[in-house]
């Protein structure tokens, strides 16, 4: 199974101010999510993490509020630009596996964010 | 669409069995996941059934799929109060992305 590292694991952040969440997995892996999960909620997809091309957001998330990087097929950072108290949430990221049929999918420990 | 629905609430004694009930509608889904979430943690893949089976167990973890009915249940035997947490179904469908459900609250009573 692979095992994923977020950092950091909290944070607390002034509105207006951006933070970026790192996400590194042990092997490489095809592609990688971020969800975010608010107070008492279901995770909610973000966006697709491509390696090597700009990030598929879903419907609601753009790329101006989170702004997505993969450089290898290990890492990605999730930025959240220009918080507010809405944005807090604990944003996961997660990976597809590291074979064609990615049967499993893992999650790091999630990053708590809490705006002021 | 993809949607994922499970009741939100269940509460059980310890020793008694636990089901926890989700339904999905995307008759695509070619995965069906059951994911632990314990206070202030991430989340942590219990169990997962490819589409083409109808049950499979796991220790304390009996998943059943009734794939006519979009129909997915998690069992859990003998269950502690260290099971107390939110428990989340999942499917992968039409590609690479995983929909959750709402998650479902299992409180165990000592």
């Amino acid at each position: 199974s692979a095992v994923i590292s977020q950092k950091p694991s909290r944070d607390i952040c002034q509105r207006g101010t951006s933070l970026t969440i790192q996400c590194q997995v042990d092997s490489q892996v095809t592609m990688m999510f971020w969800y975010r999960q608010q107070p008492g909620q279901s995770l909610t997809l973000i966006a697709t993490a491509n390696q090597g091309s700009e990030a598929t957001y879903e419907s609601g998330f753009v790329i101006d509020k989170f702004p997505i990087s993969r450089p290898n097929l290990t890492f990605s950072t999730l930025t959240v630009s220009n918080m507010s108290p809405e944005d807090s949430s604990i944003y996961l990221c997660s990976d597809s596996g590291t074979g064609f049929m990615n049967t499993e999918a893992f999650f790091g420990q999630g990053t708590r964010l809490t705006v002021v | 669409g993809e949607d994922v629905e499970q009741s939100l609430f269940l509460s059980v004694r310890e020793g008694d069995s636990s089901v926890i009930n989700c339904t999905y509608t995307d008759s695509s889904s070619t995965y069906l996941y059951w994911y632990k979430q314990e206070p202030g943690a991430g989340l942590q893949l219990l169990t997962y059934i490819f589409s083409n089976m109808d049950m499979k167990q796991d220790q304390r973890l009996t998943v059943l799929l009734n794939k006519k009915d979009k129909h997915l249940s998690l069992r859990i035997a003998d269950t502690q109060t260290g099971d107390s947490a939110i428990y989340f179904c999942a499917e992968k469908a039409g590609g690479f992305k995983t929909i959750f459900g709402a998650g479902t609250r299992l409180f165990v009573k000592a």
